[in-house]
């Protein structure tokens, strides 16, 4: 099957840092989505984005389906950004495949 | 995000019991579907459904059933907890537009 990996598992910034957060995939896909794991648990959807540039506020992605990687970019990181975001990727049948996650530490 | 809620939201049980877990949308989306969630495993598909009493496996799918009687409902049982089957378990829908959103999840221990 598809492996999908994320890089760097593990990311410390101060408030007010920009961050890039990257996700490799092995296979072409036709459907790339990033989520982002509160610390409460809770699971938001960020960007629905197989191919090109989409951005919401703070946040933008790039995803390079002919290279088989896509990157969140995260500016002006607030305290809020803290928890795991991850990439997934559709293995066919509209079921997702997702990575091990980047685990985001924002300090005040 | 869609309107998605899961019950209970925490849950203790003993080995061997039976246990269903509901998830319950008000969006009218098509899709569904369970992952799991373990540390060091990320989120793992249990099973999908693309339409009512339409099902099929995911990843990790051994010890555990679904069914689907109407658009807007999805439950997952475990027809004999095991204390492998500790977990956080997720609902997701997904929308026309191909985005997944999910619930606020279910913390089930097995003892």
């Amino acid at each position: 099957g598809i492996q999908v990996e994320q890089s760097p598992p593990d990311l410390i910034l101060q408030e007010g840092a920009n961050s890039t957060l990257r996700c490799n995939f092995s296979d072409s896909v036709n459907n790339l989505q990033w989520f982002h794991q509160n610390p409460w648990g809770q699971l938001i959807n960020l960007f629905y984005i197989p191919s090109g540039t989409k951005q919401n506020g703070r946040l933008s992605a790039t995803t390079v389906a002919t290279e088989r990687y896509s990157l969140l970019y995260i500016s002006s990181s607030q305290t809020t950004d803290s928890g795991v975001y991850f990439c997934a990727v559709e293995q066919g049948a509209q079921k997702l495949v997702f990575g091990q996650g980047t685990r985001l530490t924002i300090n005040p | 995000d869609a309107g998605i809620t899961q019950s209970p939201r925490h849950k203790v049980t003993e080995t061997g019991t039976p246990v269903t877990l509901r998830c319950h949308q008000t969006e009218n989306h098509r899709y569904m579907y369970w992952y799991r969630q373990d540390p060091g495993h990320g989120l793992r598909l249990i099973h999908y459904s693309y339409g009512v009493k339409d099902t099929d496996k995911g990843e990790v799918s051994d010890g555990y059933s679904v069914s689907r009687s109407k658009t807007e409902d999805f439950l997952l049982t475990l027809e004999s907890a095991t204390s492998s089957q500790t977990s956080v378990y997720f609902c997701a829908t997904q929308a026309n537009s191909y985005e997944q959103y999910f619930g606020p999840g279910t913390r089930l221990t097995v003892t």
